[in-house]
Order: structure tokens, then C-alpha cells, then sequence
């Protein structure tokens, strides 16, 4: 059972760039979310999906897209690749919300220089 | 608005004391709380978890956390640290009447544990 997959797990942008960065889960989870973690900040909310086809804003989605056309897949673009993107970006899934977990991906360190 | 604040950047703790590292909490309504841990170039991985009921839950690795409600928190704690704890935690927040089931996060408290 591979859980959560995210790839690349490393990548280097130049600013103006655009990338997509993946996301899978193979648990067949409803929710399914993107964080990114900032040194000292913990993890923000960027956008999150409660199902196929549902989208939503998280706390700091300027700057990003996302897409849920099917269950398994939540994939996060940048378009514009911009110095305050330079984070590490974690996808996270859940079966429903209220008490259980959520298991995370092992993260995408991403350097917009 | 829900926050969560983890007072310590950092504890410190000699292998085989007992650790505590703290978390206080604040939402509007009744909140499911977690911790989690992050070991270097990893994810999270989900330790423990309050629901309802016994104030004293236990999870993974030996790690218990104790809700206070009149406190508002969830310190995460474990009688005897082993070095091999050392890594950065995170204690997290879900509030009960959010649609979105979003996991509000701490800023993290590391944890180094020395021999």
C-alpha cells in the first residue's frame, strides 16, 4: 500500500517558470489536501478537495491552481513561479473529515530562484 | 479564529527522563486534536489523536497526550525519551463544525533528545 505520492521530490524553478506538482493517493479517500511547510511556520493550507470535482481555497492559495478530476489524483500547479513560493510543498489525504487522520506524502522541496 | 500555539521551538531532554512537549489550543467549538512527528526529508506521520471521552489518550511509540479542556490544551508527552525521538512535532487542530475538515497546525516544536 504506497499511501501518498508526490513527485518530483525535488525541483529548481526559475522565476516566471510554471510546474506541476503531483499528487496520488491509492487509499480512495474523499479529501485530500496541499500544504506547504515554511521554516518556523508550520503548515499552511494552500487548497483542499472534499471529492472528485470539488475544490476549494485554503489559507494562502495566491499563486496556485489545483484540479481533482478524479479520486486518486489532487495535482497543485504553479503558474509564475515567484521567490515566496520557495517552500516545502506537502500533499496530504483523509477518508472523511471529523476524527480521522490525515496521512501525509513524503513532500516536494521546491527553490524558485 | 482557530489557532494553535506550541510555545517551544526547541526541548531538550536527556534519553531515558520523561519529556513533555506543549500545545494549547483555540476554536470556536469542540476540536478533534492530533500530533504528529516529522523525522528529516520526511512527511508527517500521525501519532495520536483526541476525539472524545478519557482525557489521557496513548498513540505510537510509547507517546501519550493529556486534554485539559479548562486549559484548552493537548500536551504530548512520554515517560522515558530514547534518542532516536529526536525530530520536530507538530500538534494539529480540526475544528468539529468545519466543513472542509482542515487540519490547523502548530508552528512546530523540536525535540532533541541526548544521550
Amino acid at each position: 500500500n504506497a499511501g501518498v505520492t508526490q513527485t518530483p521530490k525535488f525541483r529548481i524553478l526559475k522565476i516566471g517558470q510554471s510546474m506541476t506538482l503531483q499528487c496520488t493517493q491509492d487509499m480512495n479517500h474523499n479529501y485530500m489536501y496541499w500544504y506547504r511547510q515554511d521554516p518556523g511556520m508550520g503548515l499552511k493550507l494552500i487548497y483542499y478537495s472534499v471529492g472528485a470535482g470539488i475544490t476549494d481555497k485554503g489559507e494562502v492559495p495566491n499563486g496556485y491552481n489545483v484540479s481533482r478530476s478524479t479520486t486518486e489524483d489532487f495535482p497543485l500547479r504553479l503558474e509564475l513561479a515567484a521567490p515566496s513560493q520557495t517552500s516545502v510543498y506537502f500533499c496530504a489525504s483523509s477518508y472523511s473529515g471529523g476524527p480521522t487522520e490525515a496521512f501525509f506524502g513524503q513532500g516536494t522541496r521546491l527553490t524558485v530562484v | 479564529a482557530q489557532s494553535v500555539a506550541q510555545p517551544e521551538d526547541q526541548v531538550n531532554v536527556a534519553e531515558g527522563n520523561p519529556l513533555t512537549v506543549k500545545c494549547t489550543y483555540s476554536v470556536s467549538g469542540n476540536p478533534y486534536l492530533f500530533w504528529y512527528v516529522q523525522y528529516p526529508n520526511r512527511g508527517l506521520q500521525f501519532l495520536l489523536k483526541y476525539i472524545t471521552g478519557d482525557n489521557l489518550v496513548k498513540g505510537s511509540y510509547g507517546f501519550e497526550a493529556e486534554f485539559n479542556k479548562s486549559q484548552t490544551s493537548f500536551h504530548l508527552k512520554k515517560p522515558s525519551a530514547l534518542v532516536s525521538d529526536s525530530a520536530l512535532y507538530f500538534c494539529a487542530v480540526r475544528d468539529k463544525g468545519d466543513s472542509s475538515y482542515k487540519l490547523i497546525f502548530g508552528s512546530g516544536t523540536r525535540l532533541l533528545v541526548r544521550p
